[in-house]
């Protein structure tokens, strides 16, 4: 079992709707939890962190988290063929010191 | 968030040779500095976790006399793919700071 899990996708969704990006992890120490953006042929950018159970909102993103089911989700509102990317989710686990990521969901907005 | 840059953005070089790749930090001290490979369609993959002063710790896997890894200073990191073969054409991404990761722009090594 993967430690962070995602479906690869690629995830389509018409420019306006809301997409919804889920991301679940294994282990329960995991602590913060990341959700970061990344254009083919570039770097990751974070777009938002979530320690706390329940939402966190900033602009057209909304982070979810669920320590209870190890869930974590990004919903993307009125989304823009911009928001085009692969998607990578994140969690740092205490334990080890560092942040492991999931293999991301490939997000593609159609004009 | 912090400033992460990467020196060179690009390098194509011979089987055989190696490369140094430089990752710094514009505005932050960073005791800690990450490096990561990341194969076309594929997500990171930590390769290893760069201490300033001390020894690089490896993920399982990376050969550590390969992948030389130097962090002389609280702004500098440097990773050295030494006999570079085509098979370590990659992207390789630095980051700083543990728990919050801010990613350097990239460094895509093509090994002919």
């Amino acid at each position: 079992q993967k430690e962070v899990e995602q479906n690869s996708g690629p995830l389509s969704v018409p420019e306006g709707a809301i997409a919804s990006l889920n991301c679940t992890y294994s282990d329960r120490g995991s602590q913060s939890f990341f959700w970061y953006r990344q254009y083919s042929g570039k770097s990751p950018e974070l777009i938002m962190f979530i320690y706390s159970n329940g939402d966190k909102e900033d602009g057209r993103f909304t982070a979810q988290l669920n320590k209870a089911s190890q869930y974590v989700s990004l919903l993307i509102r009125d989304s823009q063929p911009s928001d085009s990317a692969t998607y990578l989710c994140a969690a740092w686990k205490t334990s080890y010191d560092k942040v492991i990521f999931g293999p991301g969901t490939s997000l593609s907005v159609i004009p | 968030g912090a400033v992460v840059s990467q020196h060179p953005s690009r390098v194509i070089c011979k089987s055989g040779t190696s490369v140094k790749i430089e990752c710094r930090s514009l505005d932050f001290q960073a005791t800690t500095m990450f490096w990561y490979r990341q194969f076309p369609k594929q997500s990171l993959m930590l390769m290893a976790t760069s201490n300033e002063g001390s020894k690089a710790t490896y993920e399982q896997g990376v050969e550590k006399d390969k992948f030389l890894i130097n962090h002389a200073s609280l702004t500098l990191s440097t990773l050295t793919v030494t006999s570079a073969h085509p098979e370590d054409s990659s992207f390789y991404i630095c980051s700083i700071d543990t728990e919050t990761q801010y990613f350097g722009p990239g460094t895509r090594l093509l090994v002919l």
